[in-house]
């Protein structure tokens, strides 16, 4: 079956330490999105692309760093810099040349920085 | 920059209606509704495009006011399983940046 997967579900890490969560789909979509959720937040957007080795920072980049090497994979950093870590991420995914078409989410990673 | 959501929360009744408005500052193509479940993934309701197209829910509509930059999603006799948290998202164009709101909690009791 088609979809986009997370991974993990859940991920523990020490102030100070960088961590890599993870996005890959094989839905054959150009378009791939990281959103950080927040309590009362909505999602923000931190990173998205449209094609392979191209990508543009969002609303709230700072402190994230992404790589969009295969189509299939978009692999979100989250770096020492980032002062406010733990929260609950989101990757999507939408094909690239239609706007009109929806966008099909992972089942997120909360990360929890202690 | 994210669209404006209202109402911020909501509690119906099984069986009565709600409109959940949603606006932007900025020009939009098209607007996307989603709805997510308590540590759920968000998932896809309804598109609407400038022109006037849509796509969706056939149990849920929405209108788009492309001149005003709104859009109102609209819920008619609400069931239990209505009940999440609803999101607008928003593309203002050619670069495909899709940005959500801060969503409407909607309750639905018995």
């Amino acid at each position: 079956d088609g979809g986009i997967t997370q991974s993990p579900k859940y991920l523990f890490r020490k102030e100070g330490q960088n961590v890599t969560l993870s996005c890959e789909q094989n839905l054959n979509h150009d378009a791939m999105y990281w959103y950080r959720q927040d309590p009362g937040q909505g999602l923000r957007l931190i990173y998205y692309s449209q094609i392979v080795n191209d990508f543009q920072k969002g609303d709230i980049a700072e402190g994230y760093s992404v790589s969009r090497e295969k189509k299939e994979s978009f692999p979100l950093t989250v770096t020492s810099a980032q002062k406010n870590p733990t929260a609950f991420y989101l990757c999507a995914s939408s094909i690239f040349h239609e706007l009109n078409t929806e966008a099909f989410f992972g089942q997120g990673t909360r990360l929890t920085v202690v | 920059q994210q669209p404006v959501q209202s109402p911020q929360a909501v509690i119906l009744r099984e069986g009565e209606d709600a409109v959940i408005n949603c606006s932007s500052s900025k020009a939009l193509y098209s607007v996307h509704w989603y709805r997510q479940k308590h540590g759920e993934a968000p998932v896809f309701l309804m598109i609407l495009l400038k022109g006037g197209e849509q796509k969706g829910h056939d149990k849920i509509s929405a209108s788009f006011n492309e001149k005003k930059q709104q859009s109102s999603l609209y819920l008619t006799a609400s069931q239990l399983s209505y009940s999440g948290t609803y999101f607008c998202g928003t593309e203002g164009g050619s670069n495909y940046k899709l940005t959500f709101g801060k969503g409407t909690l909607l309750t639905v009791n018995p």
